[in-house]
């Protein structure tokens, strides 16, 4: 598509249930990126993926959150037992090789654990 | 972890004005990047720098990469309403991954 697409915009669950997020990053762009956006602040680094190779992890912040990607494809990210402290927005962004300041991102998807 | 500290936190705006934004880190970066968020949206590429002291212009905007590679600043000139939103620092060292800084909530003067 033209753009990074996000689904759902928004997500309102319960909490300890599981979400799924989805993102259709653009076609071609074989690095995908999610991040965390709490209320007012600035965009927490969660997991990236790099063509066939192995996903840096690193900033999951628990167990609870884990990411798929599917090819260069569609990924997802689910958040087991979600908690309140979970809520906020969460951003897909893709990129073409080696040009990762080309990040484009998609409009997120607000989550909201009550 | 690295930590971009971006200043101010917030600012007021009145249309014609000049701002000026600001990150520093406690590390060294590769390449420095400023980002515009509007309301729902997700942030756009407004400006990359790449090389210690460069100093690059978009339109009504200038940023400067520091020549420590520790920090950024970002001007924009003349301000517009249109100009309101977030904007955010973003500083990449090793890796395809960017660290953002808290962003600056840029508003308009009541």
């Amino acid at each position: 598509g033209a753009g990074v697409s996000q689904s759902p915009s928004n997500k309102v669950t319960e909490k300890g249930k599981d979400v799924e997020l989805r993102c259709d990053p653009i076609s071609g762009h074989t690095a995908l990126y999610w991040y965390r956006q709490r209320l007012g602040q600035g965009l927490e680094f969660l997991i990236y993926f790099q063509g066939n190779s192995a996903p840096d992890k690193s900033g999951l912040p628990s167990d609870r959150f884990s990411a798929e990607r599917t090819g260069e494809s569609v990924s997802t990210l689910t958040i087991q037992r979600t908690q309140q402290e979970d809520s906020a927005v969460y951003l897909c962004a893709s990129s073409s090789p080696g040009a990762f300041w080309g990040y484009t991102f998609g409009s997120g998807t607000r989550l909201t654990v009550v | 972890g690295q930590q971009l500290n971006q200043s101010p936190q917030s600012m007021f705006i009145q249309e014609g004005e000049d701002v000026s934004m600001n990150c520093t880190s406690s590390s060294i970066f590769n390449t420095w990047l400023w980002y515009k968020q509007d309301p729902g949206e997700g942030p756009v590429l407004l400006i990359a720098l790449y090389k210690a002291g460069e100093l690059t212009s978009n339109g009504r905007l200038t940023a400067q990469f520091g020549i420590t590679r520790k920090d950024s600043f970002l001007n924009i000139s003349a301000s517009i309403p249109s100009d309101v939103g977030i904007y955010f620092c973003a500083g990449q060292a090793a890796g395809n991954k960017l660290t953002f800084g808290g962003g600056t909530r840029v508003l308009v003067k009541p």
